[in-house]
């Protein structure tokens, strides 16, 4: 059973700094790795999809990259901005089936 | 606009009583889901359906029911809710089977509590 992982829980950076959140994930076997963003109160938003023949995948001020062989991905976001506070959730997809992290809840202090 | 909509968005409830949530999307999706968001836990997969009359168990299918009897529509059935089905729950599709190239799009949620 896939299992996947996020650390740290919460973060709490001042507004320009750059942020990094990490995904670990047991199964290598995956289809594809996807990064979503939850609002308070919201659903899920798709922000990035990584195939699993890609090393990584960009969207203006965020990166994610994947290593299969090591069952990480990491997604990164620039020059962080107040907007940017929310809960970020990584989901692996094995077999038709998203195992999704417990999420890393942001916060981007003015 | 395309979307999933789910509903309703709100529901309290007592033990043992029927309840629906539908799942509705306009996007000619093959794939859709069920999952329920814990705190501690994340979001877990109740069910999922590839297509029309195909549908399969996630990780926590125990106390759901799902029918796929139309392409847009998924809904989710609890046949005899109890207090430990209190959760959030999220519909999601995507376009096809070939999962490997597309994205998941989510509903807003539906807020259930048991009594």
């Amino acid at each position: 059973k896939q299992e996947v992982t996020q650390i740290p829980a919460a973060l709490s950076v001042p507004e320009g700094e750059n942020l990094v959140l990490n995904c670990s994930f047991t199964d290598s076997a995956i289809y594809n790795l996807q990064w979503f963003r939850q609002d308070p109160g919201k659903g899920l938003t798709s922000l990035l999809l990584i195939q699993s023949s890609q090393r990584e995948q960009t969207s203006g001020r965020l990166n994610a990259s994947l290593d299969k062989s090591s069952g990480r991905s990491t997604l990164y976001i620039a020059a962080s901005q107040p907007g940017d506070s929310a809960t970020y959730l990584c989901a692996a997809c094995n077999d038709y089936k998203l195992s999704f992290g417990a999420g890393t809840t942001v916060t981007v202090r003015a | 606009e395309a979307q999933v909509t789910q509903n309703p968005r709100y529901l309290i409830t007592v033990t043992g009583k029927k309840l629906t949530v539908t799942c509705s999307q306009n996007m000619n999706h093959e794939y859709m889901s069920w999952y329920r968001q814990d705190p501690g836990l994340g979001l877990r997969q109740i069910y999922y359906s590839m297509n029309v009359e195909v549908t399969d168990k996630g990780d926590v299918p125990e106390g759901y029911k799902v029918s796929r009897k139309e392409k847009r529509n998924f809904p989710l059935i609890l046949e005899s809710p109890s207090p430990n089905q209190t959760s959030l729950y999220f519909c999601a599709s995507s376009f096809s089977g070939a999962f490997s190239y597309n994205e998941q799009f989510f509903g807003p949620g539906t807020r259930l509590t048991v009594l």
